[in-house]
């Protein structure tokens, strides 16, 4: 298996701007978890999902960002409008089991807002 | 609510040397507690978990412990080496599913 792929690796664009973030999770992985890294707060959970229905997006910053699993092998991860506070490594993980289970993560996707 | 702490924050060791990464969580009641390295400019990888009923894992050169009731994990490192150079976090698996990581230790194996 490929892993766990995230597209596109570097995303710059203008405040205002809407920003779609892409993951496809390692095949055959039930959980599938979004997380966010800054200098300032580390590493944080925004949404994971079971089975493509998202269980706990309480790590959501706020309603401009948005998390969507149409299917079993695709996520998205928008935000509308962004901002430059929003600029982070934004990664995307996927697991077999939540609690037994190690989390296999992707490249990340380094997001600058302008 | 839960807090997970690193120290040191920075180490630089010469190549060779056995050394200790410390972790520590404020609340014990967690499902796991697991370590990673993160490399410049990439996404994690998974070195050891550790069940809430377990108390070390081993992986190669890698040995990490778990001492739930004080708060406590380490992972060590034998006989390190230059490639071990990285980022090591460790993460806590809370109750209510959550994940919390801790900041970090940045290690410099240096030749």
């Amino acid at each position: 298996d490929a892993g766990v792929i995230q597209s596109p690796r570097h995303e710059v664009t203008e405040m205002g701007q809407e920003v779609t973030l892409r993951c496809k999770p390692i095949s055959g992985h039930d959980y599938l978890f979004w997380y966010r890294q800054t200098m300032m707060r580390g590493l944080e959970l925004l949404i994971y999902f079971n089975n493509n229905v998202p269980i706990d997006d309480s790590g959501m910053p706020e309603d401009r960002f948005s998390a969507k699993m149409p299917n079993a092998s695709f996520s998205t991860l928008k935000i509308q409008p962004s901002e430059p506070r929003d600029s982070a490594v934004y990664f995307c993980a996927s697991s077999l089991f939540l609690t037994t289970d190690t989390q296999y993560f992707g490249p990340g996707t380094r997001l600058t807002v302008l | 609510k839960q807090e997970v702490t690193q120290i040191p924050a920075a180490l630089s060791v010469p190549e060779g040397e056995n050394l200790v990464l410390n972790c520590s969580f404020t609340d014990s009641a967690i499902y796991n507690l697991q370590w990673f390295r993160q490399d410049p400019g990439k996404g994690l990888t998974s070195l050891l978990l550790i069940q809430s009923s377990q108390r070390e894992q081993t992986s190669g050169r890698l040995n990490a412990s778990l001492d739930k009731s004080s708060g406590r994990s380490t992972l060590y490192i034998a006989a390190s080496q230059p490639g071990d150079s990285a980022t090591y976090l460790c993460a806590v698996r809370l109750r209510n599913n959550d994940m919390r990581f801790g900041a970090g230790t940045r290690l410099t194996v240096k030749p």
